[in-house]
């Protein structure tokens, strides 16, 4: 089974600084990876995936992501914060549970606070 | 277009009383999945549908939560007897299909508590 790990539950950067959200996955074969974000009362937003193609992956508001098999990681970038950044954010595994059908796995999440 | 709508957006009830809780996925969608999300929990997987398939119910916690999904649209969650510890944000997600690369969309969830 896959699993996947945020290595920090909490992260704060000063607006206008680089923001690094780690994540560490465990896979069997090779995976499909997705980046969410939350925002309170609100449902997750997909940011980006990887699914086997290029390996640095871009996604929506300025975040990219860059698969690294040798280190099994999957990191969240964002070279300049911004306010609004402020949320919760999901590493998400996709695993295989059955021929066809796959199912998330998702990490404990990592709070991002912005300082003014 | 629409994305996953859930309702209500909040529900207060008293313990013992029974609630459903209602997701209509986008349009097209053939996959639809249940989590629930409880403070300082991660995001618990509760139960999924595929089309016509039989629901994979392995999250499912008791006997007192159930859901179905109707004409393989719209689906409703319903929990039974409730307890304060099923207070929490229930999220609907839809996907076109089960492939490990499609990405799910998620509704706003429905925050529900239990006094």
């Amino acid at each position: 089974a896959q699993s996947v790990t945020q290595l920090d539950s909490h992260v704060s950067v000063s607006e206008g600084t680089p923001v690094l959200l780690r994540c560490n996955y465990s896979s069997s074969y090779s995976p499909s990876l997705f980046w969410y974000v939350q925002h309170p009362n609100k449902g997750l937003q997909l940011l980006l995936k990887y699914t086997s193609a290029a390996t640095l992956v871009k996604g929506i508001n300025g975040f990219e992501a860059e698969f690294k098999k040798s280190e099994t990681s999957f990191h969240l970038t964002k070279p300049s914060a911004h306010m609004s950044d402020a949320a919760e954010y999901f590493c998400v595994v996709s695993d295989l549970i059955n021929s066809g059908t796959y199912k998330y796995i998702f990490g404990t999440g990592t709070r991002l606070k912005v300082l003014a | 277009g629409a994305g996953v709508s859930q309702s209500p957006s909040n529900k207060v009830t008293e313990k013992g009383k029974d609630v459903e809780l209602r997701c209509d996925p986008i349009s097209g969608h053939t996959a639809l999945y249940w989590y629930r999300q409880s403070l300082g929990q991660g995001l618990e997987f509760l139960i999924y549908f595929q089309g016509n398939s039989a629901p994979d119910k392995s999250g499912l916690p008791s006997d007192r939560f159930s859901a179905e999904r109707t004409g393989g649209s719209v689906s409703t969650l319903t929990i039974q007897r409730t307890q304060q510890e099923d207070s929490a944000v229930y999220l609907c997600a839809s996907s076109v299909g089960t492939g490990g690369n499609q990405p799910q969309h998620f509704g706003d969830g429905t925050r529900l508590s239990i006094l």
